[in-house]
């Protein structure tokens, strides 16, 4: 049972356009979000996170929305840039365990366009 | 040091071999995790180290898998007796506690079992 769900396996957008990448879950448990971004070779790089009594939270080019009634997040890069291009991995983790063990989607790969 | 380390960064082995995958994790960094991601998939959480806690075993998917944290700092993730389906990335994040919720990821090591 999928709890984090990336639906789209890829993403081609071009430079200086808005990148969207969107990510699904299903339990409810959830109250920690993150993005991270991987490059072929090297571990994920941890980008932006969120909190559930959030629903918006920005650094720089990047901004993680949080819709809770969906059970929907996404991430916006604005505006894209061809070093961006990797794979964008969403993942979550349920607090008051004794582990924040983080649950991850299978990663969605941004290519930017110059 | 100033990331998290992972060694080896690659292992080639024969099935039914022994490895042993280490992590050095961020200096003063409490909580440590292993995960793995298979060809395709997201990435899996296998095993969870908080200080002096006993360790959260729960992801790790059969009794061939076992790790250790000496002294509260490296890791050592053992798999014995390997198979073609432990092919996988073995990646290791750290952070400073967990009340920290986001981690941070070392380069990983991809095992590839003969």
């Amino acid at each position: 049972d999928q709890q984090v769900k990336q639906n789209s396996p890829s993403l081609s957008v071009q430079e200086g356009r808005i990148s969207i990448l969107n990510c699904d879950y299903t339990n409810s448990m959830f109250d920690y979000f993150l993005w991270y971004k991987k490059y072929p070779a090297e571990g994920p790089t941890f980008l932006i996170s969120i909190s559930s009594i959030k629903d918006k939270n920005e650094d720089g080019r990047f901004t993680v929305f949080l819709n809770k009634s969906a059970k929907h997040l996404s991430l916006h890069i604005v505006p894209s840039q061809p070093g961006d291009s990797a794979v964008y991995f969403c993942a979550a983790s349920a607090g008051g365990g004794a582990t924040n063990k983080l649950i991850f989607g299978t990663g969605t790969l941004l290519a930017v366009q110059p | 040091g100033a990331g998290v380390s992972q060694s080896p960064s690659n292992k080639v082995t024969e099935k039914g071999k022994d490895v042993e995958l280490r992590c050095d994790p961020i200096s003063g960094h409490t909580a440590l995790y292993w995960y793995r991601q298979s060809l395709g998939q997201g990435l899996e959480f296998l095993i969870y180290f908080q200080g002096n806690s006993a360790p959260d075993k729960s992801g790790l998917p059969s009794d061939r898998f076992s790790a250790e944290r000496t002294g509260g700092s490296v890791s050592t993730l053992t798999i014995q007796r390997t198979q073609q389906e432990d092919s996988a990335v073995y990646l290791c994040a750290s952070s400073r506690d967990r009340t920290m919720r986001s981690q941070f990821f070392g380069p990983g090591t991809r095992l590839t079992v003969l």
